[in-house]
């Protein structure tokens, strides 16, 4: 089974600071899912990355994807209160099934 | 935007009753998932679904839970006799390829 790992589980950060938060995977996987979700609400889709190498920022947030690693990170730049939310990454197997999420990571920037 | 609605957005159970959660993912779509989140952890697959049957199922998805495309536009999860352990928030998802789209959720509370 793949094995999805995010750290930190708990982030917390002072507006204006930046950081990244982390995710390996245990099998070869060509793409990777973050999304956002805020407490009681649904799983929003922030990035898709497609292949090694891949970056995409959008806003304060960017995140990148090494498969050789088995790792992507999302990296949050000058971070504001609107960030604050629970922070999950996602593989699937290459077969275009069910998605492996991982733990979590969630996120509270102090002003 | 197309979304993937979910209906009720709440329920609450007795323990032993049957649920029937239901979803209505976007149109043109051709693959359909039902994950849960136990509050406070993180998503699990439960199901995939494609070509009017199951095409992936996980060890959660045993004999109490089915899925079924009765018409042309819903997609639902039945419990057949609820347990305490099953109250968590269900989200059901649909794609056209890999990147899948997430519903709101319904949140179910067994008692």
């Amino acid at each position: 089974e793949l094995k999805v790992e995010q750290n930190p589980l708990f982030l917390s950060m002072q507006e204006g600071k930046n950081y990244t938060i982390y995710c390996n995977y245990s099998t070869t996987s060509d793409r990777l899912y973050w999304y956002r979700q805020d407490p009681g609400k649904s799983l929003e889709s922030l990035f898709v990355l497609l292949s090694n190498g891949a970056v995409k920022q959008e806003g304060r947030l960017m995140a990148s994807l090494d498969t050789k690693a088995r790792l992507s990170t999302l990296h949050i730049t000058a971070a504001v209160h609107d960030l604050s939310a629970t922070y999950f990454c996602a593989v699937d197997m290459n077969t275009g099934n069910q998605f492996y999420f991982g733990t979590g990571t969630s996120l509270t920037v102090i002003p | 935007e197309p979304e993937v609605t979910q209906t009720p957005s709440h329920q609450v159970t007795q323990m032993g009753q049957e649920v029937i959660l239901r979803c209505v993912p976007i149109s043109n779509h051709l693959y359909f998932y039902w994950y849960r989140q136990i509050l406070g952890q993180k998503v699990e697959f439960l199901v995939s679904f494609y070509n009017n049957e199951i095409s992936e199922k996980s060890e959660i998805f045993d004999d109490q839970f089915s899925v079924e495309r009765p018409d042309g536009s819903n997609f639902t999860l039945k419990i057949r006799s609820t347990k305490l352990e099953d109250s968590a928030m269900y989200f059901c998802a649909s794609s056209w390829g890999r990147t899948q789209y997430f519903g709101p959720g319904t949140r179910l509370l067994v008692l």
